[in-house]
């Protein structure tokens, strides 16, 4: 039972570096998600989508990368790794009709620092 | 825009304790729904509960209970004599659901610390 799995769990990279965490989730849900969470301030969500080849930006889009080529995956990509992008990240999917309605199922989170 | 308020940054009780967790949120639409997500030690979300804007049913699940009021615009959580394993992080959040454009938007957090 896999539910959301996201890859790596830890990463440190340079400045400047580009990187793309992996997610996938294996429930055939519409709609998926990228958050970040950071000290003090939630979860923030940076890109969504609510299906295949449809793609939108969240409350803090700028330095990242979306793309929803199929259902079940959806990798987000840093193009230029700066210390601000030093979070957790998290990678969410829900149903968007049913009885489970908006529920998200959370991967465990991917750790990265930028030096 | 929507917006979720955790006033509340972190609370200590001590264990058999009852506490109540603050959520208000602001929206324009009349259909949404809100949720409670619990953050423990580990780091992985858990999922406690959805309620949507039509159902304004209070519910309760063995010692959590959640008190949805739009007049007020809350949705606050308490849990009945609270235990260390309750230790974590707590979240509320609302999500409108505009046709395509369903965005999630989460408070900040509060943090509960159950000591014995």
């Amino acid at each position: 039972n896999a539910g959301v799995t996201q890859t790596p769990k830890f990463q440190v990279l340079k400045t400047g570096q580009s990187m793309t965490l992996q997610c996938a989730q294996d429930m055939n849900h519409e709609y998926m998600s990228w958050y970040r969470q950071d000290p003090g301030m939630g979860l923030r969500l940076i890109h969504y989508s609510v299906g295949a080849g449809i793609t939108d930006q969240g409350e803090v889009p700028n330095g990242y990368n979306v793309s929803r080529s199929t259902t079940e995956d959806f990798p987000l990509r840093l193009l230029s790794a700066a210390p601000s992008q030093t979070s957790v990240y998290f990678c969410a999917s829900s149903s968007l009709a049913g009885p489970n309605t908006g529920e998200q199922f959370f991967g465990e989170g991917s750790r990265l620092t930028v030096l | 825009a929507q917006k979720v308020t955790q006033a509340q940054t972190e609370i200590s009780v001590v264990e058999k304790e009852d506490v109540t967790l603050d959520c208000v949120y602001e929206t324009r639409d009349t259909t949404y729904y809100l949720f409670w997500y619990k953050q423990p030690p580990s780091g992985e979300l858990v999922f406690l509960i959805r309620r949507n804007s039509f159902d304004e049913q209070n519910e309760i699940s063995g010692r959590y209970s959640w008190n949805f009021q739009k007049s007020t615009s809350s949705f606050n959580f308490t849990i009945t004599a609270s235990q260390v394993v309750d230790s974590a992080v707590y979240f509320c959040a609302l999500m409108e659901n505009t046709g395509t454009a369903s965005k999630l938007t989460f408070g900040t957090g509060t943090r509960l610390q159950v000591t014995l």
